[in-house]
C-alpha cells in the first residue's frame, strides 16, 4: 500500500520525546490520520487519529502540516512499553468500511 | 470494561480439517471486522460486519472462508479443508461504527497453524 510512507524503523532513549514521521502526499480532503501500533505478540492498539487541527490524548499527540501531506506522531516520553510497530493510515470520513491496511509501518526501538 | 475477546488463543490442526475461530466484541460497537497476519507481514482485511446489514466479503482469500455473526454479536470464522498457507494470526477487530473515524479495537488474535 503506497497510500503513506514511514521509516522502516527509530530508536529512542527511555525518557526522551519520540517523532515519527509519516507521509501521505496523495491524501484526499475526506481522509482522516489514523495511528495503530502493534506490540510484539499483540493485537493492533488504537493510538490517535485527526483530520486537520493537532490532536492530543493521553497515549500520544499527532501533529498535522498544514497541507496534510505529512504528519508527525509524538510520544512525549517513551517508555520500553511503546516498543512496538506503528502504522500511519489514511481512512475515509465516511460511506465505506474502514478496512485497516497496514504496510510495513515505523519499528520503534526504546532503550534504557 | 471488557474488551474484545477470541478464542482459541492457538490452534493446532491438520491440513484438510475444519476449523472454527470465535469473536466476542465489545458490547455495543456495531461493527466487527476479521483480518488476518501472516508472520511478518501486515494486516490483510478478511471480511466486515456492519449491523444488520449484509456483510462486506471482499477480503475473503477463497470459498473456504466463511464467517457470520449471530444476533450482531458473537463472530465465527471458519476455514473449510484448511491449507497450509492458512497459517497465520487471525485478528477481530470491533469498533462503535464501521465507517468513519472510530476506532477499532482488537482482540489478541487466534494463531492457527496448519500441519
Amino acid at each position: 500500500d503506497a497510500k503513506t510512507t514511514q521509516p522502516n524503523s527509530m530508536e529512542s532513549n527511555e525518557e526522551e520525546p519520540v517523532h515519527l514521521p509519516c507521509n501521505h502526499s496523495t491524501i484526499s480532503g475526506t481522509d482522516y490520520i489514523h495511528w495503530y501500533r502493534q506490540l510484539p505478540s499483540q493485537g493492533p492498539e488504537y493510538v490517535i487519529h485527526g483530520l486537520t487541527s493537532n490532536v492530543n490524548n493521553r497515549m500520544a499527540s499527532l501533529a498535522i502540516a498544514e497541507d496534510r501531506k505529512s504528519s508527525t506522531l509524538i510520544l512525549h516520553r517513551a517508555t520500553l512499553r511503546d516498543a512496538a510497530v506503528y502504522y500511519c493510515i489514511r481512512l475515509p470520513l465516511g460511506g465505506t468500511a474502514s478496512k485497516l491496511t497496514f504496510g510495513t509501518g515505523t519499528r520503534l526501538q526504546v532503550t534504557l | 470494561g471488557a474488551g474484545v475477546s477470541q478464542s482459541p488463543s492457538n490452534k493446532v490442526t491438520e491440513k484438510g480439517k475444519d476449523v472454527e475461530l470465535r469473536c466476542d466484541p465489545i458490547s455495543g460497537h456495531t461493527a466487527l471486522y476479521w483480518y488476518r497476519q501472516s508472520l511478518g507481514q501486515g494486516l490483510e482485511f478478511l471480511i466486515y460486519f456492519q449491523g444488520n446489514s449484509a456483510p462486506d466479503k471482499s477480503g475473503l482469500p477463497s470459498d473456504r472462508f466463511s464467517a457470520e455473526r449471530t444476533g450482531g454479536s458473537v463472530s465465527t470464522l471458519t476455514i473449510q479443508r484448511t491449507q497450509q498457507e492458512d497459517s497465520a494470526v487471525y485478528l477481530c477487530a470491533s469498533s462503535l461504527v464501521g465507517h468513519g473515524p472510530y476506532e477499532q479495537y482488537f482482540g489478541p488474535g487466534t494463531r492457527l497453524t496448519v500441519t
